[in-house]
């Protein structure tokens, strides 16, 4: 089965409005890693977060172990905050591998 | 520190053709990973490499697929035969030992007539 699900699969903003997005976790989590990914470019790490809550400008990502999920908040979302955004679920201290989740596209309208 | 660097970016194969595909990690990083994304699929794993050892390939295409660490400062993921359906973007990424922050290249595009 999938290790990770990650929700909504699409959000659509207007500049300005706060995004919540969320990954939910089947196993026991070595740590979760969240990328942003522009459309065309490559993976770049945002947040490599085992727990708790790290702060990044305008991000928030927080990982609660217990509950088996990890979330990105995005506040005044702008336009160029658009584009795919991925979870990973990091397990290779419990020698497995990465586990990515589908991703979320998110569009900021101006 | 340059990153992750991915080469060819871009490669055009005639089907049938074999492609390799070259990826230099970060100085000092011990795990390198290869994955895939296309549109239909996403970002598919394909096989994890640590310390030159390969340690999971259990999403290569057995066939056609290949991967080799010859040393730590690169390795190259060769497809033979290649056949349309081959066609996606490969990315390679790279970390410190065990659990630490993942870095991508900038993906090779692999085009396959």
């Amino acid at each position: 089965g999938q290790q990770v699900q990650q929700s909504p699969a699409s959000l659509v903003l207007q500049e300005g409005e706060n995004a919540e997005l969320q990954c939910n976790f089947s196993t026991s989590l070595n740590s979760m890693q969240w990328f942003y990914q522009r459309p065309g470019g490559s993976l770049v790490s945002l947040f490599y977060n085992p727990s708790g809550t790290k702060h990044s400008g305008r991000l928030t990502s927080t990982t609660v172990i217990k509950e088996r999920r990890s979330s990105l908040h995005i506040s005044s979302s702008q336009t160029t905050d658009s584009g795919t955004y991925l979870c990973a679920l990091d397990l290779r201290n419990s020698n497995n591998r990465i586990f990515f989740g589908d991703g979320t596209q998110l569009v900021v309208k101006p | 520190n340059a990153g992750v660097i991915q080469t060819p970016r871009h490669k055009v194969t005639g089907k049938g053709q074999e492609a390799t595909l070259w990826c230099e990690p970060i100085s000092g990083h011990s795990a390198v990973f290869w994955y895939r994304q296309t549109i239909v699929q996403g970002l598919e794993f394909l096989t994890y490499f640590r310390n030159q050892a390969p340690i999971d390939d259990s999403g290569m295409p057995k066939e056609r697929f290949s991967a080799q660490m010859p040393n730590q400062s690169h390795s190259t993921l060769k497809i033979q035969s290649t056949q349309p359906q081959d066609s996606a973007v490969y990315l390679c990424a790279s970390s410190a030992l065990k659990a630490e922050t993942l870095y991508f290249g900038s993906g090779t595009r692999l085009t396959v007539l």
